[in-house]
C-alpha cells in the first residue's frame, strides 16, 4: 500500500531564516505531487504541483520554491522566511483512476 | 472556472443528531466529487467519493449522492458522534483538469456529548 511522509512535523523558525520541508511517497511510482498551505482556520491553498522529476508548476507568486529531485521526493524551500509563511503545510500525491489525492500528516510552521 | 461552495461553519450538533453539510459545485464536463475530513492537527483523509451522476459514496456512516441536476454533493450522517468533530472539505476533479482538485472552503463540525 502507498504511504506518504512529511517531516518535520513541527518547526519554529525566525524571520529571514531558510526553510526546507520534505515529502516522500512510498508504494507508487511516477505520482503527481502537490504542496498546499493552510492558514489557521482557513481552507487549502495550492502552492506547487509536479507531474515528474524536475517538473514544477507554481500556482501563486511567493518567496517559496519547490523541487523534485527524485520520483517520490518533493521538497519545499525558502531562502528567507516571512511572518506570513506561517501555516500548516500539506503534501499530497495522486495517481489513481479518479484523480483523488492522498495527503501527508502535514508540517506546522511557525515563523517568529 | 471550476468552483466548490460549502456551507459556512461551524456546525454544532449534539451527539446522535442528524448531519447535513451542503456542497454545490460549478464545473465543465463531468467531474468526480470527493469529501475529505481533517481531524485537529492532522492532514486530510479521503472520506468518500462519487465519480458519476447518481452515484452514492459512503464510508463510516457518512453518505453523499452525486446530483447532477442540482450540481450538489451534500454530506449526510444519520447519527453523529463526538469523534466526528473535524473539518470537512468538499472537492471536485474536473475531467479536463488532469489531477487537479478544486476544494471548498471547509466546514467545521463540532459535536457535543
Amino acid at each position: 500500500s502507498q504511504t506518504i511522509h512529511q517531516w518535520p512535523a513541527t518547526l519554529v523558525q525566525p524571520v529571514g531564516s531558510p526553510l526546507s520541508l520534505e515529502c516522500t511517497v512510498e508504494g507508487t511510482s511516477n505520482p503527481n505531487l502537490y504542496w498546499y498551505r493552510q492558514a489557521a482556520g482557513r481552507g487549502l491553498q495550492l502552492l506547487f504541483y509536479s507531474v515528474g522529476i524536475g517538473q514544477i508548476s507554481s500556482e501563486v507568486p511567493q518567496n517559496l520554491s519547490a523541487s523534485r529531485p527524485q520520483d517520490r521526493q518533493f521538497i519545499l524551500s525558502s531562502k528567507k522566511l516571512l511572518l506570513s509563511d506561517s501555516g500548516f503545510y500539506l503534501c499530497a500525491w495522486s495517481g489513481g483512476s479518479y484523480n483523488e489525492q492522498f495527503f501527508g500528516p502535514g508540517t506546522r510552521l511557525t515563523v517568529l | 472556472g471550476d468552483s466548490v461552495t460549502q456551507m459556512e461553519g461551524p456546525v454544532t450538533l449534539s451527539e446522535e443528531a442528524f448531519l447535513t453539510i451542503n456542497c454545490t459545485y460549478t464545473a465543465t464536463g463531468y467531474p468526480s466529487l470527493f469529501w475529505y475530513v481533517q481531524y485537529p492537527g492532522e492532514g486530510l483523509q479521503l472520506l468518500l467519493k462519487a465519480t458519476k451522476a447518481d452515484d452514492k459514496g459512503s464510508n463510516k456512516g457518512f453518505e453523499a449522492t452525486y446530483r447532477k441536476e442540482t450540481t450538489s454533493f451534500h454530506l449526510e450522517k444519520g447519527s453523529v458522534q463526538v469523534s466526528d468533530s473535524a473539518v470537512y472539505f468538499c472537492a471536485l476533479s474536473a475531467s479536463n483538469a488532469g489531477n487537479m482538485l478544486t476544494f471548498g472552503g471547509g466546514t467545521r463540525l463540532m459535536v457535543k456529548p
